[in-house]
């Protein structure tokens, strides 16, 4: 069975700190997807990233990066510089290739709070 | 309009009443998703439907009746709900889904914030 296991429920930085999110995943499948979604106040998750399990290489986009192990089954998301904007639930979620509804299971969420 | 729209925004009904969700996708896509999202609660994944067929039905409730007229609009009708029904319910969509296509990512409309009294 597929779990996403994400163990900060919340936190709380001050503008222009880094902050890091944790995901953890389980799964018995060699090959899947997992993927990062930030959840504004406004409610829709907006897709952030996709990394399939045979891509291990780390991302960079502005001052988002992810740093994905499958040695420690994590996929874990830095923002940099932090910024108020940034203020959102954050959500990593993870599909199995062999699940044919491509069903993904995601993780409780964190709620990332940037103070000015 | 553009992406995934949602309406109404906000919905208070009784238990007796009879209300539908609407979810329009403007992305050609495939696939299409409700979810339900409570308070302090994870996503929970209700349907999935491909091609207008469900191909994944979560162990929902009768009371919640999904319809998939065509790829791009996707429906819930609601009726003799509980209070505990009371959630956002999130439409998405996505390229396609199901084996043998990878998985493709997912987007989200704005949500139904659904209250049941």
């Amino acid at each position: 069975a597929q779990k996403v296991t994400q163990a900060q429920t919340e936190i709380s930085v001050v503008e222009k700190e880094d902050v890091t999110l944790d995901c953890v995943y389980e799964t018995r499948d060699t090959t899947y997807y997992l993927f990062w979604y930030k959840q504004p106040p406004s409610g829709e998750l907006v897709f952030l990233i996709r990394r399939n399990s045979f891509d291990e290489q780390n991302e960079i986009s502005g001052r988002y990066s992810w740093n994905f192990q499958k040695s420690t089954s994590s996929f874990n998301f830095t923002i940099t510089a932090s910024q108020v904007v940034d203020s959102a639930v954050y959500f990593c979620a993870l599909s199995e290739r062999g699940t044919n509804a491509g069903k993904s299971t995601f993780g409780d969420g964190t709620t990332l709070t940037v103070k000015p | 309009e553009t992406g995934v729209t949602q309406t109404p925004r906000h919905l208070v009904m009784g238990m007796t009443n009879k209300k539908s969700l609407k979810c329009e996708q403007h992305l050609g896509h495939n696939a299409m998703y409700w979810y339900k999202q409570s308070a302090k609660k994870p996503l929970e994944l209700m349907f999935v439907y491909s091609l207008e067929e469900r191909v994944e039905n979560n162990s929902v409730p009768s009371r919640f009746s999904p319809e998939c007229p065509n790829s791009s609009h996707l429906f819930l009708h609601l009726h003799t709900l509980q209070p505990e029904d009371s959630a956002l319910y999130l439409c998405a969509s996505s390229q396609e889904v199901g084996a043998p296509f990878p998985n493709y990512e997912q987007y989200f409309g704005p949500g139904t914030r659904l209250t049941v009294t």
